[in-house]
């Protein structure tokens, strides 16, 4: 199983674009990149998923260059209400969230 | 409802005694989840059930711990001569599984909040 490795915390202030980067050197062929959001006394919430290149929704873009050894999750015009711990998880598709390992995540604290 | 449901959302029990933590679905959904979550760290997988079965129980840490999902739908999760060391918050998520080819999102409930005395 790909090992992720992220930033334990990150601090941005409204309105600045937010980068998380998360290393997972040991990716395989058929590993998906997957980003949840959790806010305090809640549950994981996705956010984005990817395979290569660039993924772009609503709520954030994910970057993976060519290698595949990173990932880059880019939350674009932070607000307060972005504070939360952010996890990176790399697994491979239709074997289940079982295979799948969420790390300590980052904490991201977005201040006024 | 609209989305992952659990019950309690907060349990308090002494040392020995046996607990069981409901969780309820999103319609529809074949996969479910359980997962630990202790302060700091990041959800722990426990037990996955495809339908009825449990696909997979490894994250189980010991024979006090077990699932049932027997109508596919609700789940328990049953604890039995609760430790100290069992105080956590545990999670619940459903999905739709092999959807466009993926696993499917996971959405999660708000967990059980189980503090052991």
């Amino acid at each position: 199983l790909a090992k992720t490795t992220q930033p334990i915390s990150m601090d941005s202030y409204e309105g600045q674009e937010v980068n998380i980067t998360c290393s997972h050197n040991n990716i395989a062929t058929n590993d998906y990149i997957t980003w949840y959001q959790q806010f305090p006394s809640q549950g994981p919430r996705f956010i984005i998923q990817g395979y290569k290149t660039k993924v772009t929704n609503e709520v954030a873009s994910l970057f993976i260059p060519a290698d595949r050894k990173s990932s880059t999750l880019s939350l674009p015009r932070v607000s307060l209400s972005d504070t939360a711990v952010y996890y990176c998880l790399v697994g491979p598709p239709f074997s289940g969230y079982s295979t799948l390992t969420f790390g300590k995540g980052t904490m991201l604290l977005v201040s006024p | 409802g609209a989305g992952v449901s659990q019950t309690p959302s907060n349990k308090v029990t002494e040392k020995g005694k046996y607990v069981e933590l409901r969780c309820d679905p999103i319609s529809g959904h074949t996969a479910l989840y359980w997962y630990r979550q202790s302060l700091g760290q990041g959800p722990e997988f426990l037990i996955y059930f495809q339908g009825t079965g449990a696909a997979d129980d490894s994250g189980l840490p010991n024979d006090r711990f077990f699932a049932v999902r027997p109508e596919g739908s609700v789940s328990t999760l049953k604890i039995q001569r609760t430790e100290r060391g069992d105080s956590a918050v545990y999670l619940c998520a459903s999905s739709l599984m092999g959807l466009g080819g993926l696993f499917g999102e996971l959405f999660f409930g708000e967990g059980s909040r189980l503090t052991v005395l």
